[in-house]
């Protein structure tokens, strides 16, 4: 079936530049997403990649998608002691615009000041 | 700016119990989901929900869960008979037709005792 592995924890020092790893198994993926959980709260959809994209830029977030290893990457420049959350990676199972997200575990991101 | 809302933030019941968590999805959407995740662990799709019918749902989703979009604007999970291991957090998501990125709600943390 459908697996999402992400590394559980990454520490980093404010400032700068954190990178989060995840794999996939599902080829057939259209979209692959990053949500942010903050304690306590909901997921936030904080960016997505669509299956055809090598690479997707908004602000200080920068997504790298390489199919053929089926590695994506979520890299955030600048870190910043805001950014302290849980990371998921997380793909869809198809095209249909209803279809279920399969979540990975979740990289906890730690930002030293 | 619209987001999902769930009620109630934290639900406590006892073991065999009925539970009713409610949400009420952004308003011009039309698929409608719910997910569990249990404390540490992933975040597992339970059910989707389109055109007032159950478009999929998880091996999770047994005869003891039921959804109901009872109104135009609420999307519900009952649990008939609580057991233990349903205690979880309970995250309702909607996206609208032709987007793929589901938005999600802040969460009902479910404690079974």
């Amino acid at each position: 079936g459908e697996d999402v592995e992400q590394s559980l924890f990454l520490s980093v020092r404010e400032g700068d530049s954190s990178v989060i790893n995840c794999t996939y198994t599902d080829s057939s993926s259209t979209y692959l997403y990053w949500y942010k959980q903050e304690p306590g709260a909901g997921l936030q959809l904080l960016t997505y990649i669509f299956s055809n994209m090598d690479m997707k830029q908004d602000q200080r977030l920068t997504v790298l998608l390489n199919k053929k290893d089926k590695h994506l990457s979520l890299r955030i420049a600048d870190t910043q002691t805001g950014d302290s959350a849980i990371y998921f990676c997380a793909e869809d199972q198809g095209n249909s615009g209803n279809t279920p997200l399969v979540f990975g575990k979740g990289t906890r991101l730690s930002v030293i000041a | 700016e619209p987001e999902v809302t769930q009620t109630p933030s934290h639900q406590v019941t006892q073991m065999g119990q009925e539970v009713i968590l409610r949400c009420v999805p952004i308003s011009n959407h039309l698929y409608f989901y719910w997910y569990r995740q249990i404390l540490g662990q992933k975040v597992e799709f339970l059910v989707s929900f389109y055109n007032n019918e159950i478009s999929e749902k998880s091996e999770i989703f047994d005869d003891q869960f039921s959804v109901e979009r009872p109104d135009g604007s609420n999307f519900t999970l009952k649990i008939r008979s609580t057991k233990l291991e349903d205690s979880a957090m309970y995250f309702c998501a909607s996206n609208r037709r032709g987007y793929n990125e589901q938005f999600f709600g802040p969460g009902t943390r479910l404690t079974v005792l």
